[in-house]
């Protein structure tokens, strides 16, 4: 079955604790993105990929970093979290940017205190 | 300013009922899609348009490229559609821009 898989779907953290929410595409997509998602603002891009090795910054990337080593990993790092990454997260791939149908994981609900 | 602007921002309606969700934009783009996100959280694309109509079920969207404009349309609706819907458009080059949602709920 084609799917994006994220882990975890929810994670409780303190405010320093590096993380890493883990996103895989079985797809063989070139295109993968994360997006935040908050109340009163919708969707917002974080980092996006075209390819490995490829990363680049979307619209709030301050605070995260990605890695793309291989075509269908694209971890998210929080290296020091804060009560304001309070969100739920969202990984999606497709097969080139954004001219393809996107498929996204099923969410990731992570809480900073 | 909201590149995308969709309405209404919440709709409720009875089952049976034919709903209509529209997305307006300000750039000049090379597709858009429609997203459906159900209160369990998770999201998936309904369609990708770059011109005319799609149909599939009893989901139609349409699309004029000159107006800037996009309708989902549901015809019969029913309580399983109560889900946010979501717009988003693609410029060449650029990130998908996100509207900020419709929220439909359909009572029985």
């Amino acid at each position: 079955e084609a799917q994006v898989t994220q882990n975890p779907r929810y994670l409780i953290t303190v405010t320093g604790k590096k993380l890493t929410v883990t996103c895989s595409q079985n797809m063989n997509h070139e295109y993968m993105s994360w997006y935040r998602q908050d109340p009163g603002l919708g969707l917002r891009q974080i980092y996006y990929s075209m390819n490995v090795e490829v990363t680049d910054k979307g619209d709030v990337p301050e605070g995260y970093k990605v890695s793309r080593k291989e075509k269908r990993n694209f971890p998210l790092i929080l290296e020091s979290p804060s009560p304001n990454q309070t969100s739920l997260y969202f990984c999606a791939s497709s097969i080139i940017s954004g001219n393809t149908e996107a498929f996204f994981g099923q969410g990731t609900r992570l809480t900073v205190v | 300013k909201n590149e995308v602007e969709q309405s209404p921002q919440n709709l409720t309606a009875q089952e049976g009922e034919f709903i209509t969700i529209n997305c307006s934009y300000s750039v000049g783009i090379s597709a858009l899609h429609w997203l459906q996100q159900h209160p369990g959280g998770g999201i998936v694309s309904l369609f990708m348009l770059s011109s005319g109509k799609k149909k599939h079920g009893r989901l139609i969207a349409t699309i004029n490229i000159q107006e800037k404009h996009s309708s989902l349309h549901i015809t019969a609706s029913h309580p399983r559609d109560s889900a946010v819907y979501i717009c988003a458009v693609y410029q060449a080059g650029t990130a998908l821009i996100f509207g900020k949602g419709t929220t439909l709920s359909v009572s029985s």
